[in-house]
């Protein structure tokens, strides 16, 4: 069964520092890893996604990485700023059954705080 | 806004109504999804459909009851619920015939069961 983590649960920073936060999952046998960012009582905006085939995956200040064999994905947040303040969300695509929809299995997440 | 339009965003009901869920997606996909999401817990997997028809139903209690009509829209119909099923419910899509393609999520719907 395929079970993800996030560590930490939660993080404060002051502004401008980069920061990283991590993303393990304990079967190597994935599809893609995607990152997410949810916002308080919000839904969750796509930040990154990451093929099996992919080590990493870059937009703006956000910076992506996975190692299947070793089951651990990074999201790297450089200059961070107060508005990056959120819960940032890891999921795996894992295959399930005959279907071909997969399946997405999250983390409990990393929420954020970017103090001025 | 993502492309995913959750409607009511916000609800609250007694235990002894029915209510209904909506999501709304024009992106071209034909996956759709439930999630639900607890305080304190990971987003746990409701019901997959493909191409209209119920693929996963992830021991989900038959008070909640998804419809497909379409690939458009998708919907969670309540009844009889408990203070414990209080959540945010969240609807996500993407093209099920394109195994790498990302999941698209909408706003969510807060609900609140008394």
């Amino acid at each position: 069964k395929q079970e993800v983590t996030q560590i930490p649960a939660a993080l404060s920073v002051p502004e401008g520092e980069n920061l990283v936060l991590n993303c393990s999952f304990t079967d190597s046998a994935i599809y893609n890893l995607q990152w997410f960012r949810q916002d308080p009582g919000k839904g969750l905006t796509s930040l990154l996604l990451i093929q099996s085939s992919q080590r990493e995956q870059t937009s703006g200040r956000l910076n992506a990485s996975l190692d299947k064999s070793s089951g651990r994905s990074t999201l790297y947040i450089a200059a961070s700023q107060p508005g990056d303040s959120a819960t940032y969300l890891c999921a795996v695509k894992s295959a399930f059954g005959s279907s071909n929809t997969g399946k997405l299995i999250f983390g409990q997440g990393t929420t954020l705080q970017v103090k001025p | 806004e993502t492309g995913v339009t959750q409607t009511p965003r916000h609800l609250v009901m007694g235990m002894t109504n029915k209510k209904s869920l909506k999501c709304e997606q024009h992106l071209g996909h034909n996956a759709m999804y439930w999630y639900k999401q607890s305080a304190k817990k990971p987003l746990e997997l409701m019901f997959v459909y493909s191409l209209e028809e119920r693929v996963e139903n992830n021991s989900v209690p038959s008070r909640f009851s998804p419809e497909c009509p379409n690939s458009s829209h998708l919907f969670l119909h309540l009844h009889t619920l408990q203070p414990e099923d209080s959540a945010l419910y969240l609807c996500a899509s993407r093209p099920s015939s394109q195994w790498d393609y990302g999941y698209t999520f909408g706003s969510g719907t807060r609900l609140t069961v008394v």
